[in-house]
């Protein structure tokens, strides 16, 4: 199965500490997006790249949040100073650069800081 | 103020029954996807719709777009056990924008009881 790819898929950390989610988007997909969902809520758009070049990013991406594509492939998602308003479940997603691709998500990145 | 308003927020039917979920906003809707979540995991692709009128079929389930395209229903045709989850639409609200800034719902939650 060659569909999205994200890493770890748990993780539980102590507030303050950094953290690090890896996506790997399907690879012929150049454009890669970061979502954040919330129990019982729909995902958030946090960010999107295409190709490595960040286009877009959401108020929501605070100066803690940090996202890089550094060779337009995988991503990183950094999480500086974590805060328990930060727990939720972090979604990767990639689609081809075309109107009509749509975008495949990952199984997501479950955060629980305490 | 949500922008896309689901409804119903939940629903359970007897297996073999017919049902429709429904997807609603007060803005034009440039691109509307409809994916379903598993509990934990990432958001699967079901469908999108772009034109005003449009509707799409795969296997059991028809996906509509109203004309002015602010309105979208998912209608699930004899239902099973195997369609259960949470059924999400998402849209792009702004023409010639991000595509992969999409806005979504707040999901229904289906159960289907055998």
């Amino acid at each position: 199965d060659t569909g999205v790819s994200q890493d770890p898929r748990h993780k539980i950390t102590k507030r303050g500490q950094n953290v690090t989610f890896r996506c790997d988007p399907i690879s012929e997909h150049n454009r890669l997006y970061w979502y954040r969902q919330t129990l019982g809520q729909g995902p958030e758009f946090l960010t999107y790249f295409q190709n490595e070049a960040q286009l877009e990013k959401s108020r929501l991406l605070s100066d803690r949040f940090s996202a890089e594509r550094p060779k337009g492939s995988f991503s990183t998602l950094e999480i500086q100073r974590t805060e328990q308003g930060d727990s939720a479940m972090y979604l990767c997603a990639s689609s081809l650069r075309r109107a009509d691709s749509p975008l495949h998500f990952g199984n997501g990145t479950r955060l629980t800081v305490t | 103020s949500q922008e896309l308003e689901q409804s119903p927020q939940s629903l359970i039917v007897q297996e073999g029954k017919n049902l429709t979920i429904n997807c609603t906003s007060s803005k034009t809707l440039y691109g509307l996807y409809w994916y379903k979540q598993k509990y934990g995991e990432g958001l699967i692709f079901l469908m999108m719709l772009q034109k005003g009128g449009e509707e799409k079929s795969h296997e059991k389930i028809t996906a509509k777009l109203d004309e002015k395209k602010q309105q979208s229903s998912l209608h699930i045709t004899a239902s099973q056990p195997s369609h259960a989850g949470i059924y999400l639409c998402g849209a792009a609200l702004n023409y010639g924008g991000s595509q992969g800034n999409l806005i979504f719902g707040k999901g229904t939650k289906l159960s289907v009881k055998p």
